[in-house]
């Protein structure tokens, strides 16, 4: 049983560029959450999606997006890259809309210079 | 007021010993609570959820709920070296639809 997958593991881009990291969730999860979380700090809730649909944003700026695909896989996409984006991006998935009981991804490591 | 309060520690504790996490939470509407472990360098492993008040035991493991005081901790009994990793709490915040909210983490040192 295939747990949450991330790709890539680790990035390095400059800043103004934009990136996409992929998220494909646990087998039989529905729902795909992004945090982002920074040297010692907590995971920072981005946004929520279900059925395609975003459902619940944090307080993160338009720069951040996403989407969902019919096979409940996920990307972020973050644009115009700024030197405070550096962070562990983690990926989340769980059953329903619920938000509860997350399994989370090994991360995407994203440096940006 | 942080919507999800940890000390950050680090908290030392001997082997053997019982080691105590504390958190905070600011939504009084709050019904379900859970306790991650991060080990450094990888994502977090939830460990322990509760939703009603009092205690609940797994293992090692026991996760104290107090509603009233927005208070929820974890005790983690004959600590080993190996629990020696950071502990998030997080919280379901309520209200549309629910998003869960992490602390900052304390990070937790077992030492032989």
């Amino acid at each position: 049983d295939a747990g949450v997958t991330q790709s890539p593991t680790h990035l390095i881009k400059t800043r103004g560029q934009q990136v996409t990291l992929r998220c494909s969730p646990k087998s039989g999860h529905d729902t795909v959450s992004w945090y982002q979380q920074a040297l010692g700090q907590g995971p920072q809730f981005i946004f929520q999606y279900y059925e395609e649909e975003e459902r619940q944003r944090g307080n993160f700026p338009d720069r951040f997006s996403g989407h969902q695909f019919p096979n409940y896989s996920s990307e972020l996409n973050v644009n115009a890259l700024l030197l405070g984006d550096s962070a562990l991006y983690l990926c989340a998935s769980s059953f329903g809309d619920s938000n509860e009981k997350l399994f989370f991804g090994s991360g995407t490591q994203l440096s940006v210079l | 007021q942080k919507e999800v309060e940890q000390n950050s520690g680090p908290l030392s504790v001997p082997e053997g010993a019982i080691a105590s996490l504390n958190c905070t939470y600011s939504d009084r509407g709050s019904q379900s609570f859970f306790w991650y472990r991060q080990y450094s360098g990888k994502s977090p492993e939830l460990i322990m959820f509760i939703y009603s008040n009092g205690d609940k035991e797994d293992g090692r493991f026991t996760a104290q709920l107090n509603k009233a005081s927005q208070y929820v901790s974890l005790l983690i009994r004959d600590s080993q070296p190996s629990d020696s990793a950071t502990y998030l709490c997080a919280v379901l915040f309520s209200g549309g639809y629910n998003k869960l909210i992490f602390g900052a983490g304390t990070r937790l040192a077992v030492h032989p």
